[in-house]
């Protein structure tokens, strides 16, 4: 079962930073937090991971919080080819599984 | 890098018959495959999990006998669907994974049963 609650919709002007939440209140210690986007009738596109530092890499940023039980994705200059569903997922510590929650579909407006 | 892909992007059979779907590591050599459907508007559902050259781990409620799945070699994994029926009408999406943390996607095999 995911362990992820996140909202089920936001919308974003283009050009400006979209800020997706993600709570993951029973998160175990040695749990990592991956974030992934899926746009249409693809396959999900992994973008970011971490465990307890705040990460950034070429497509975004992840900011965990200090008792790691909320996490937020920041996309810092959202363009069109943004809007997708944005997941959040916890990997499980008995395997490399990776349960799906129900993801926030984010739009970016003109 | 780490690069998946899918075989067929599409597929329609009629009811009864049996559809094989492919999904290859292009770049790497993955350990691990996972399977997942997904019903339209709905999130992606962890089927099985397959380890190269042993069995597959089917998740609660998924059928083993209906849906085969093999990992012969470090970077072809394939499910079969056998005896489909509508039902199974879905879209079908591999992933796999090199012993690192994170899994990388296949495009998808869109399945209509007929």
């Amino acid at each position: 079962d995911a362990k992820t609650t996140q909202p089920p919709s936001m919308d974003c002007a283009e050009g400006r930073a979209a800020n997706l939440p993600c709570n993951h209140s029973t998160i175990s210690g040695n749990e990592y937090v991956y974030w992934y986007r899926q746009i249409h009738s693809q396959g999900p596109q992994y973008i970011i991971h971490g465990l307890k530092n705040n990460e950034t890499n070429e497509m975004a940023s992840l900011i965990i919080t200090e008792d790691r039980k909320s996490s937020t994705l920041i996309l810092p200059h959202a363009t069109l080819r943004d809007t997708a569903v944005y997941y959040c997922i916890v990997r499980v510590l008995t395997g490399n599984q990776f349960y799906f929650g129900t993801g926030t579909s984010l739009t970016v407006i003109p | 890098g780490a690069v998946v892909s899918q075989h067929p992007s599409w597929v329609i059979c009629k009811s009864g018959t049996s559809v094989k779907i492919e999904c290859r590591s292009l770049d790497f050599q993955a350990t691990t495959m996972f399977w997942y459907r997904q019903f339209p508007k709905q999130s992606l559902m962890l089927m099985a999990t397959s380890n190269e050259g042993s069995k597959a781990t089917y998740e609660q409620g998924v059928e083993k006998d209906k849906f085969l799945i093999n990992h012969a070699s470090l970077t072809l994994s394939t499910l079969t669907v056998t005896s489909a029926h509508p039902e199974d009408s879905s879209f079908y999406i591999c992933s796999a994974s090199g012993g690192a943390d994170t899994q990388y996607f296949g495009p998808g095999t869109r399945l209509t049963v007929l």
